[in-house]
């Protein structure tokens, strides 16, 4: 089974508008972190945001916000007043256990959005 | 030079070549990680060092070999590559251990094997 699944390969929105890219986890850890990257055409991928389990609140940095439902291992992505430079592949990941050596993150297929002006 | 850096950002070589892929860290981290983006692939993660030690190869073929002299510093070294091998390679360092740890990426060297 896939640790993160991503189900929507493409998405379009109106700029201005907001959108929420969907992941959902898969892990018997009590204790894991999940982070969404963006990654422009130009490769570099470029870190957004980050929510831990024990976190009680939805992280959130400027436009974007993280809709954490632990019960349905689901953490999506919100970015709110889509920009054109917003145009991105988007990835969620998630790195399981406490204290795994290396800190290693398993990533999701992600989802390509694209901003229409 | 601030973040991550890779060089080159761009190689075409010959299925017969040797070539070495480079990778800097300015963010005092101890880990450092080489991934392969294919496209239409989910981001792969070839090779794991943590305090200038090996500790992740996820089974990646020989013609890969890796080298971290310090944990500043990570190379790929490349020898009679395949077309299939033709990806995004992307360096990354965090500091090992920690929930909260982040990667930070370098912009990737795009590969080509002709």
């Amino acid at each position: 089974a896939q640790k993160i699944t991503q189900t929507q390969p493409g998405m379009f929105v109106q700029e201005k508008e907001a959108v929420t890219l969907d992941c959902t986890y898969d892990t018997s850890d009590q204790s894991y972190g999940l982070f969404w990257y963006k990654q422009p055409s130009s490769g570099e991928m470029i870190f957004l945001i980050y929510q831990g389990s024990y976190d009680e609140q939805n992280a959130t940095e400027g436009r974007y916000s993280l809709n954490f439902q632990k019960a349905r291992k689901s953490a999506n992505l919100v970015i709110s007043a889509s920009q054109l430079g917003d145009s991105a592949m988007y990835f969620c990941a998630m790195r399981e256990g406490l204290n795994n050596a290396g800190n290693m993150l398993t990533f999701g297929g992600g989802t390509r959005l694209m901003v229409k002006p | 030079e601030t973040g991550v850096t890779q060089t080159p950002r761009h190689l075409v070589m010959g299925m017969t070549n040797k070539k070495s892929l480079k990778c800097e860290q300015h963010l005092g981290h101890n880990a450092m990680y080489w991934y392969k983006q294919s496209a239409k692939k989910p981001l792969e993660l070839m090779f794991v060092y943590s305090l200038e030690e090996r500790v992740e190869n996820n089974s990646v073929p020989s013609r890969f070999s890796p080298e971290c002299p310090n944990s500043s510093h990570l190379f790929l070294h490349l020898h009679t590559l395949q077309p299939e091998d033709s990806a995004l390679y992307l360096c990354a360092s965090s500091q090992d251990r920690g929930q909260k740890e982040t990667q930070y990426f370098g912009p990737g060297t795009r590969l080509l094997v002709l």
